[in-house]
């Protein structure tokens, strides 16, 4: 199985903040990568595929990059909606992987 | 708006079973494969299972593989999970999920195993 990695497990951040959170897929991924927010009590929902690929509904300041095996997600500014936790996710291979999860808190 | 509903999900004592149900409400959910993947409240997200398009090829993670079936429904568009010999570490939120230009995720239905 692909391991993913995401760093870092929690951040704490102000409102208007940039934010970036990485994942690492233990071997090759292409882009076939996707980002997941999810609130506490709710469901996951997807924010971005195939790595850069911005969801249907998604707010335009979520961004995602990267190839292989290295990715980033990065929010251009922190809203009171995006505290909540993230998640990355490989679909290159079965089994679909996660990531542990990055907690975004605010300071 | 695309969305996958599921059902099913309840209390049951250690060794029973369930079966969960995922329907998509405004598209045929046989038109992509389809997973499983459960939650335990707090952690993180685990793969369970998934289904081809045509049902052909079925595929499960080793910690349910002989206790959980998944199957579907074309005349019902609906895609199930049967799940026996339920044991305690089963208990989770389970989401159904496909992809069809990104990945629309279920809202989930919990699953408690406990006597």
């Amino acid at each position: 199985d692909i391991h993913m990695t995401q760093s870092p497990s929690s951040l704490s951040a102000s409102v208007g903040d940039r934010v970036t959170i990485t994942c690492r897929a233990s071997q090759g991924i292409n882009n076939l990568l996707a980002w997941i927010q999810q609130k506490p009590g709710k469901a996951p929902k997807s924010l971005i595929y195939a790595a850069s690929t911005l969801q249907s509904g998604a707010p335009t300041r979520f961004s995602g990059s990267g190839s292989g095996t290295d990715f980033t997600l990065t929010i251009s500014s922190l809203q009171p909606e995006d505290f909540a936790t993230y998640y990355c996710q490989q679909y290159r291979t079965f089994p679909l992987t996660f990531g542990g999860g990055t907690k975004v808190e605010i300071k | 708006e695309v969305q996958l509903v599921e059902s099913g999900g309840g209390l049951v004592q250690p060794g029973g079973s369930l079966r969960l149900s995922c329907a998509d409400s405004g598209f045929t959910v046989f038109s992509s494969w389809v997973h499983w993947v459960r939650q335990v409240p707090g952690k993180g997200l685990v793969w369970v299972s998934r289904i081809s398009t045509d049902g052909s090829i079925t595929d499960y993670a080793d910690f349910v593989k002989g206790r959980f079936t998944i199957s579907r429904d074309n005349a019902k568009n609906t895609l199930y999970l049967q799940m026996d010999s339920l044991r305690a570490e089963d208990t989770a939120v389970y989401y159904c999920l496909r992809y069809d230009s990104g990945w629309t995720w279920g809202r989930g239905t919990l699953v408690t195993v406990s006597s």
